[in-house]
């Protein structure tokens, strides 16, 4: 089993459509987990990092299922904008927090 | 003022070369890392060095050497380039204990014909 997996994608929607991407984390003593940005041809942004009640962020909402080991990031109300990679990413706490892995990311195309 | 830079852009060279990339960051931050991202898009560390100690080595390589003269810069030399190596290079930093958070460099796309 992988550290992390992401949904395969891509995620092909219409502008305006609630999209939803899932992650699973194979080590459950991980306590650290992110969402990034990947642009084409760029570098990764952190989108948000999850909190264990989980945070929302304008149209963006992050949620921690621990018992489950995933973590989830919903996009409302899909602009053209968020077409992208978004990269999940755990820490790896036994690496004192040097680490972070990150998974194989989910491409979302936005279309008018 | 750019938070995390990474020098050259692009960088094509022949098998058997030797090449290094720079990385500099001023946000202060107490560690680096590089990763390498492959055709497949997949992003993987490589190296993580906290206050110019090396912590973390991924079963990198030893034609990969990294060098930290100091908190603010990682640089990562490579000896004898191989066809396996094309990919993108990136270089990151984080404050380990404030968030874990990662603020990438551009990257570096490096071509090894």
């Amino acid at each position: 089993r992988k550290e992390v997996e992401q949904d395969p994608g891509p995620f092909n929607v219409p502008e305006g459509a609630t999209v939803a991407f899932n992650c699973t984390y194979s080590n459950s003593a991980s306590q650290s987990f992110f969402w990034y940005r990947q642009d084409c041809r760029k570098e990764p942004k952190l989108l948000m990092s999850v909190y264990s009640s989980g945070n929302e962020d304008g149209r963006f909402t992050a949620q921690l299922n621990r018992a489950s080991q995933y973590i989830s990031l919903l996009i409302r109300d899909s602009k053209l904008s968020d077409s992208a990679t978004y990269l999940c990413a755990v820490n790896d706490e036994e690496a004192g927090g040097f680490k972070t892995i990150f998974g194989a990311g989910t491409r979302l195309f936005v279309k008018a | 003022d750019t938070a995390v830079s990474q020098t050259p852009k692009y960088l094509v060279t022949q098998m058997g070369n030797d090449k290094s990339i720079k990385c500099e960051q001023n946000l202060g931050h107490d560690t680096m890392y590089w990763y390498k991202q492959d055709s497949k898009k997949f992003l993987k560390i490589m190296f993580s060095y906290n206050n110019k100690e090396l912590i973390i080595n991924e079963t990198v390589p030893n034609r990969f050497s990294p060098k930290s003269p100091d908190k603010a810069h990682l640089n990562l030399h490579i000896n004898s380039l191989e066809l396996g190596d094309s990919a993108v290079y990136f270089c990151a930093s984080s404050q380990v204990g404030l968030g874990y958070e990662q603020y990438f460099g551009p990257g570096t796309r490096l071509t090894v014909t």
